[in-house]
Order: C-alpha cells, then sequence, then structure tokens
C-alpha cells in the first residue's frame, strides 16, 4: 500500500446505515488479509480476516468480501453505530515469509458516522 | 484478555540520541512484529521475529536494529535518531502457525526534537 500523506478518504453515512468501504490491494500472490479498525492515538484492532481461497467470509454485523479476479477487498459494515468512527485499514500478508510475514496496509479510510 | 504490552507509551529524544523501545506479546505467541506509522499514514512493517530469529525484513533503517528474547519480549532500538523518525511505533504479537492473525499493541509515540 502507498502513503496517503495527510489526507484520507472519508466516508460519511448516517447512523444505522451499512457502510461499505473498498479497498484495492497490490500483490496477487497474497493469501492473507485482515480488515482493522484504528481510533486516534490508539493500535489497529483487529476486525475479520479472511484467506485467499475465500470470497466471502461474516462476523457479526461485518462481512468481508475478496474479489481476486480484480485485487478488491471490501468491507461492510451493517447498521453503523456512532461507535463505529474510526480510520479502517486493509492489509495483505504476501505468504512467502514463513508465517511471520509483515502486513502490507493499503490506504485508510475515515468512517465519519452522522447522527 | 491479556494485550500486547508496549513501553514506554510516550518517549521524547533529541536528534542524534538513541532509543529503546519494548514489547511484551500477548501470551502464549511466539511472533513480534514492528511497525512505523507517520502522522496520517498507514503502518509501514518493519522486522518480524520467530523464536529469537529475524523472521521478515520491511523498510527497516540500518540505524535500527531489533532483537527477540527468550521471554519472547522483543527490543526496537534506534540510533542516531532524526526528527523524520518522529511516529507512532507499534508492536504487534500472533501465533506463527494456524490462523496467524497480529493483535497490535497501544503503540508507542516517539517524538524527536
Amino acid at each position: 500500500g502507498e502513503s496517503v500523506g495527510l489526507h484520507l478518504p472519508t466516508l460519511s453515512v448516517q447512523e444505522g446505515d451499512n457502510s461499505i468501504i473498498n479497498c484495492a490491494y497490490s500483490n496477487s500472490a497474497s493469501d492473507y488479509f485482515i480488515w482493522y479498525k484504528q481510533e486516534s492515538g490508539k493500535g489497529p484492532q483487529f476486525i475479520i480476516d479472511i484467506r485467499s481461497n475465500m470470497d466471502k467470509r461474516q462476523g457479526q454485523r461485518v462481512t468481508v468480501l475478496l474479489n481476486k479476479t480484480v485485487k478488491h477487498l471490501s468491507l461492510q459494515i451493517a447498521a453503523t453505530q456512532p461507535g463505529d468512527s474510526a480510520v479502517y485499514f486493509c492489509a495483505e500478508r504476501s505468504g512467502l515469509g514463513g508465517g511471520a510475514d509483515g502486513l502490507t496496509f493499503g490506504k485508510g479510510t475515515h468512517l465519519i458516522i452522522q447522527p | 484478555a491479556a494485550g500486547v504490552i508496549q513501553s514506554p507509551r510516550h518517549l521524547i529524544k533529541e536528534k542524534r540520541e538513541t532509543a529503546t523501545l519494548k514489547c511484551y506479546p500477548i501470551p502464549r505467541h511466539d511472533t513480534v512484529y514492528w511497525y512505523q506509522q507517520g502522522p496520517g499514514q498507514d503502518p509501514q512493517f518493519l522486522i518480524s521475529f520467530y523464536e529469537k530469529m529475524q523472521s521478515d525484513k520491511g523498510s527497516i533503517p540500518d540505524r535500527f536494529s531489533a532483537q527477540q528474547f527468550s521471554d519472547y519480549h522483543s527490543e526496537l532500538n534506534m540510533s542516531s535518531l532524526e526528527l523524520g523518525d518522529s511516529a507512532l511505533y507499534f508492536c504487534a504479537s500472533s501465533f506463527r502457525e494456524g490462523v496467524r492473525e497480529q493483535y497490535f499493541g497501544p503503540g508507542t509515540r516517539l517524538t524527536v526534537t
């Protein structure tokens, strides 16, 4: 992922609506993907992950979709709540580091919840 | 549940000084990762360790070094600090085998003046 500098893409949604955050990843050899939520001044918080042999995975209020053909990942958050306000990052792992690979993060998206 | 512990949480250093950041992984996790996050940027992977051996290497400057100890904790040593080193430094831990999701600590905010 490339650094975005001081400008983050922003997604503004109404409380209670569904949110969809998109991410394009760069390495077709990546075998594992994770979505993280990061609040200001805090560490990234694990949300959900998906392996490259899957297309969809669901968690509590969240769904991740993986399209390997176009190297695209999305995170769907159902019934968005004020506590969902944060920066969301997708991250990919190349699978070449023997299990201890570093993650490559995509550009973050700042999710803002409107009351 | 126990999380990743990092110390110190805040650190102020002057240019050309050295700094040491510490990371204590989640109990029973055997792999540690270090990341650097500049203001408004995504985290950048620096280095990882498994069983005290360097496992993967990212964009870690030559001025930085790290190691993992027998109790699995890790230290990131930073020398000849530059203004551009000011950032949040995160440690993450995981199991090397199995699902392997990485859990991040709260970070150390390093300010170089």
